[in-house]
């Protein structure tokens, strides 16, 4: 079956360290990637996506690229800040219609100043 | 703009009692989802609906009853409350390979 598994938290570091969330998946087809970021007392939001093979995703600062030969999709940031702890998570759709988006379990983010 | 909309967001109730939460969502998406997220843990699919008029069960579902009579909007339902069904519920929807939206929660406490 389809599945996500991402490293576990907390993940703790200091500010302007860098920082590797990773993520690997199982997926029967060509799925979607994304990377989804819940901030404290608030709903998850979309942070990037990639919908094919070596596609890189971006978005304030934080980067993953979708390797297909090792079916990963790792989480990148040259330097973090105190405003990035939250939960990351990391989930694939699949374009068939009774496929449903499929979550990991998520990864605490901690920064310290 | 509203996105998805979740109410209410806070309720308490008492063991035994029953209430259901509403998800509407006005991006014609086809599918929706209900999770429940305990302290510190991750998502865990309650139930999901594919279109109008289905329904399927997730890996939680026990205690939970949902509906899909219209495409915009997703039931949730509590039979008999109990203290373990204490969370934060959030609604999602998405179109099959696009991104999910997600509600702002609501958070349940059974007493």
């Amino acid at each position: 079956g389809n599945s996500v598994t991402q490293m576990e938290g907390p993940v703790t570091l200091s500010e302007e360290a860098f920082l590797t969330i990773n993520c690997t998946y199982t997926a029967t087809g060509y799925p979607s990637l994304f990377w989804y970021v819940q901030y404290p007392g608030e709903g998850l939001q979309l942070l990037l996506k990639a919908t094919k093979a070596d596609d890189k995703g971006s978005n304030k600062g934080f980067e993953a690229t979708y390797r297909k030969e090792t079916t990963s999709f790792h989480l990148e940031k040259g330097s973090v800040q105190v405003s990035d702890s939250a939960v990351y998570f990391c989930a694939l759709s699949l374009m068939n219609r009774d496929d449903k988006i499929i979550f990991g379990k998520g990864t605490r983010l901690h920064i310290l100043p | 703009n509203a996105g998805v909309t979740q109410t209410p967001k806070f309720r308490v109730l008492k063991t035994g009692q029953s209430m259901t939460l509403l998800c509407a969502q006005d991006m014609n998406h086809e599918y929706m989802y209900w999770y429940r997220q305990d302290p510190g843990m991750g998502l865990r699919l309650i139930h999901y609906s594919v279109g109008e008029g289905t329904t399927a069960k997730g890996e939680v579902p026990d205690g939970y009853n949902v509906s899909r009579l219209k495409k915009q909007n997703f039931l949730l339902g509590l039979e008999s409350a109990a203290p373990s069904q204490t969370s934060v519920y959030f609604c999602a929807s998405t179109d099959s390979w696009t991104e999910a939206f997600f509600g702002q929660g609501t958070r349940l406490t059974v007493v």
